[in-house]
């Protein structure tokens, strides 16, 4: 069965530096979604993207936190300088199209020490 | 996108039968009502989904009364590993380019 990758599954980091994210989606899913879910929370919206145009990414702190989709398929977030609060899990989702449901990766796990 | 309320968290026993309630006293004529599933550093997954009445498949069963403003998710004899988050969500039937908006979700702890 086709999955969502994310990688890593979990990161350390120090306050004020940069990290990195990596999704894969589902092979042929055009839309690909970036969640960041903190600690008995649920997941919460960053950006979308449809193919490599970002949809929204109104909820995403631009002043620190980018995406990016270059060729429509894998796709990257990054925190500069990542900060204590953005400790949280990072999830990824895609989906095929809009009759479709989006399926989730297991996630990556920051801790920003 | 409507508000649901559903309790913060519920312990059962193993075997038992596990029924969680869940308000979306907002819910708009063409919403649907989706349970997901998370596991422990898992991300969500899909577990069922209803419009009206009562739907079940290999995993639970959902029940949604007539003014379809509350919706039930029946778990049919818990084992521990169905020790999870269960996430009520009301919108659009598939969420394909519609992100889902999550509440706090409901913990449900399975003890033997």
């Amino acid at each position: 069965e086709a999955e969502v990758a994310q990688s890593p599954r979990y990161k350390i980091t120090e306050k004020s530096q940069a990290v990195a994210f990596w999704c894969d989606p589902i092979s042929g899913h055009a839309t690909l979604y970036w969640y960041r879910q903190i600690l008995g929370q649920g997941p919460e919206l960053l950006v979308q993207f449809q193919d490599e145009s970002v949809v929204d990414d109104s909820q995403l702190p631009k002043d620190r936190f980018s995406a990016e989709r270059l060729k429509g398929v894998d796709s990257t977030l990054k925190i500069q300088p990542a900060e204590l609060g953005d400790s949280a899990m990072y999830l990824c989702a895609s989906s095929r199209d809009r009759n479709t449901e989006a399926f989730f990766g297991q996630g990556t796990r920051l801790t920003v020490v | 996108l409507a508000k649901t309320t559903q309790p913060i968290s519920m312990d059962s026993y193993e075997g038992q039968e596990v029924n969680i309630t869940c308000s979306h006293n907002n819910i708009a004529t063409n919403d649907y009502i989706t349970w997901y599933q998370q596991f422990p550093s898992q991300g969500p997954r899909f577990i069922i989904q209803g419009y009206k009445t009562k739907v079940t498949n290999e995993v639970a069963s959902l029940f949604i009364p007539a003014d379809r403003k509350s919706s039930t998710l029946s778990l049919p004899r818990v084992s521990l590993s169905d020790t999870a988050v269960y996430y009520c969500l009301v919108g659009p039937e598939h969420s394909g380019n519609t992100p889902l908006v999550f509440g706090k979700g409901t913990r449900l702890s399975v003890i033997a």
